[in-house]
């Protein structure tokens, strides 16, 4: 039962180019949360999705960054025109069901985002 | 904003018990007590939860006091592999389904 998988691990972008960050969730997981964190600082939560429905995107900024969860295939954030600020692990997480208070979420390993 | 707060930093002896506490005097009758950790980078693991009774697992015991608003993570005998960031989180059962991550408390097991 393979877990939250995220790819890539690592991705370098020079400023102003695009970065695309895949999440695929545990199996018969329907809910995605994207999660920052910045260097030596706490994750900071971005944007909870269900398939094909953004259902909380109050942690998200509010230009470059869009987010989306198709009816097929992984979840996708997109940051356009990185600057050196984007520079950050970001974490997946999925969970079965609203109800994720029975179960806790399950994270990814997170992409190391590095723009150079 | 994090509605806990937590000691910066703790140490323990490996193979002794660690016990990690959190202040949540806010908490609300619907909110949920919620410990996760962050070993090196890597992503947040689950670890346990409880609502108003003492809760135990495989990794670890929950221990609420009776008014809620505090509780303690036991992990009972310390190893080198849960050094780690340790974070409490309170969050409503149902509605807003976000964690919000504080800074946590930094555990050492020392050998």
């Amino acid at each position: 039962n393979a877990g939250v998988m995220q790819n890539p691990r690592h991705l370098v972008r020079r400023r102003g180019q695009e970065a695309r960050l895949r999440c695929s969730p545990m199996k018969g997981h329907s809910h995605v949360y994207w999660y920052r964190q910045l260097p030596e600082e706490g994750l900071k939560f971005m944007v909870y999705l269900q398939k094909e429905n953004i259902i909380d995107e109050s942690g998200m900024p509010k230009e470059r960054f869009s987010a989306e969860f198709p009816k097929e295939g992984p979840s996708i954030l997109r940051i356009q025109q990185v600057v050196r600020g984007d520079s950050a692990a970001y974490f997946c997480a999925s969970s079965p069901t609203s109800g994720a208070r029975l179960y806790g979420y399950t994270f990814g390993s997170g992409t190391r985002l590095t723009i150079v | 904003d994090a509605k806990t707060t937590q000691p910066t930093s703790m140490d323990c002896a490996e193979g002794r018990a660690a016990n990690l506490p959190c202040n949540h005097s806010t908490i609300s009758g619907n909110e949920y007590v919620y410990w996760y950790r962050q070993i090196h980078s890597q992503g947040p693991q689950y670890i346990i939860h409880g609502l108003k009774n003492n809760e135990t697992n495989e990794m670890a015991s929950l221990i609420i006091t009776e008014d809620r608003k505090s509780s303690t993570l036991i992990l009972p005998h310390a190893t080198l592999r849960d050094t780690a960031v340790y974070y409490c989180i309170v969050r409503v059962g149902s509605g807003s389904e976000k964690l919000v991550f504080g800074k946590g408390t930094k555990l050492t097991v020392n050998p």
